[in-house]
């Protein structure tokens, strides 16, 4: 069972460019988290994803970010007209179903990340 | 708005020392408490996971505790090895709405041969 996939893991886009991250759970897992971790801080949460759905987006900037999770195919987080402060790596975790549709309290797996720089 | 915090920021300890990570947070509300090692440059690996139910989980020479009602949680590492050298990070998943896990700034281990 493959584990969480990110790509691309490296990414440089120059000020006012678009950058699109990917991220494709494992298998079995329908629930999608994107995180940032800049320079020196911590994990800080952006959004959860469940198919075609977005859950909670309370943590993702409100302009210049976006990001679904299709019926097919991998997450996409999208930064528009990227700026310097966005350099960052950008980590996406999945864990399985929840319980009654519920949040889930399983282990969320996490990807190797993929380190966005913003010249 | 729960806040996770670490101590020590930072350890070097010898190897073969046994040593314990602290981890607070704020909000006893929790569904459950993870402990992942991050590489320089590399993803989370998820170590131990603690469901808000359990006292404790064990993992080979690892140990995680955690006594929800006083907010904190403690990583024993048993006889250290150089390999153990990593950032250590604690993460608190909690309720009340709140999707996303939130992360202390995280411990950074050296252990010298």
């Amino acid at each position: 069972n493959a584990g969480v996939m990110q790509n691309p893991r490296h990414l440089v886009r120059r000020r006012g460019q678009e950058a699109r991250l990917r991220c494709s759970p494992m298998k079995g897992h329908s629930h999608v988290y994107w995180y940032r971790q800049l320079p020196e801080e911590g994990l800080k949460f952006m959004v959860y994803l469940q198919k075609e759905n977005i859950i909670d987006e309370s943590g993702m900037p409100k302009e210049r970010f976006s990001a679904e999770f299709p019926k097919e195919g991998p997450s996409i987080l999208r930064i528009q007209q990227v700026v310097r402060g966005d350099s960052a790596a950008y980590f996406c975790a999945s864990s399985p179903k929840g319980l009654a549709g519920g949040p889930s309290t399983d282990t969320q797996y996490f990807g190797p990340g993929t380190r966005l720089t913003v010249l | 708005k729960q806040e996770v915090t670490q101590i020590p920021a930072a350890l070097s300890v010898p190897e073969g020392e046994n040593l314990v990570l602290n981890c607070s947070f704020t909000d006893s509300a929790i569904y459950n408490l993870q402990w992942f090692r991050q590489d320089p440059g590399k993803g989370l690996t998820s170590l131990l996971l603690i469901q808000s139910s359990q006292r404790e989980q064990t993992s080979g020479r690892l140990n995680a505790s955690l006594d929800k009602s006083s907010g904190r949680s403690t990583l024993y590492i048993a006889a250290s090895q150089p390999g153990d050298s990593a950032t250590y990070l604690c993460a608190v998943h909690s309720g009340g709405g709140a999707d996303g896990l939130t992360f202390g700034k995280g411990t950074h281990l050296i252990i010298q041969p």
